[in-house]
């Protein structure tokens, strides 16, 4: 069974186009993450969410939007999508201090 | 100044050699410290929490100071499935986890 999955896998669009990536987790975590992980590998926190609130806002630009329809989902929007936008994006939950992470979404944006 | 900063290496060893990595940190008041391991094109997986006592796993042994902020990952006998990188992670106030860039290892046959 799936700890944390994420949909597409792979995504490939155009600039300018608005699109959304889905995580889901069946681990019973009160918390959800999104993270960036660029070219240099380097991997960054965007957004954290706690049953289903905000918690982490880090600075992110508004044409991303996460959305947490329930505990076990967060999503996110990216509306007018750049070139710098792609990466991979991974989705992880938690419940204390241990992170689960989804297989990410490979975002390239031509 | 990064939350947590790593040597990103890459360290390249024969089978069966010891490595170390560390790592440091910036904020004092962090609370949980742990090693996540990264393979090529995949996602992060934990490999170990750290203690402030020291910590042992097998061939691994992770290791923290508090007083000058600094965590170590030891690996004995090298194994090519070793092959990965391996980020340091801090569990700061608010939950907030802060990864380092990651350190690359190769194990040569």
């Amino acid at each position: 069974d799936t700890a944390v999955s994420q949909t597409p896998k792979y995504l490939v669009t155009q600039m300018g186009n608005d699109k959304s990536i889905k995580c889901e987790q069946n681990l019973g975590h009160d918390t959800m993450y999104w993270y960036k992980q660029d070219s240099k590998k380097f991997l960054k926190i965007m957004f954290s969410y706690n049953n289903k609130e905000l918690i982490i806002n880090e600075t992110v630009p508004n044409r991303f939007s996460p959305k947490s329809p329930d505990k076990a989902h967060l999503n996110l929007h990216i509306n007018s999508l750049e070139l710098g936008d792609s990466a991979v994006y991974f989705c992880a939950s938690s419940l204390g201090s241990e992170q689960y992470f989804g297989p990410g979404t490979r975002l390239t944006v031509t | 100044r990064k939350e947590v900063e790593q040597d990103p290496g890459p360290f390249n060893v024969p089978e069966g050699a010891t490595v170390a990595f560390n790592c440091t940190y910036s904020n004092s008041a962090s609370q949980s410290f742990f090693w996540y391991r990264q393979d090529c094109r995949k996602e992060p997986k934990l490999l170990m929490s750290v203690y402030s006592s020291g910590n042992e796993d097998g061939r691994f042994t992770a290791q923290l100071n508090r007083a000058s902020q600094y965590i170590s990952l030891l690996i004995r006998d090298s194994k090519l499935s070793d092959s990965a990188t391996y980020l340091c992670v801090v569990l700061n106030t608010g939950n907030q986890f802060y990864f380092g860039t990651g350190t690359s290892l190769t194990v040569i046959p």
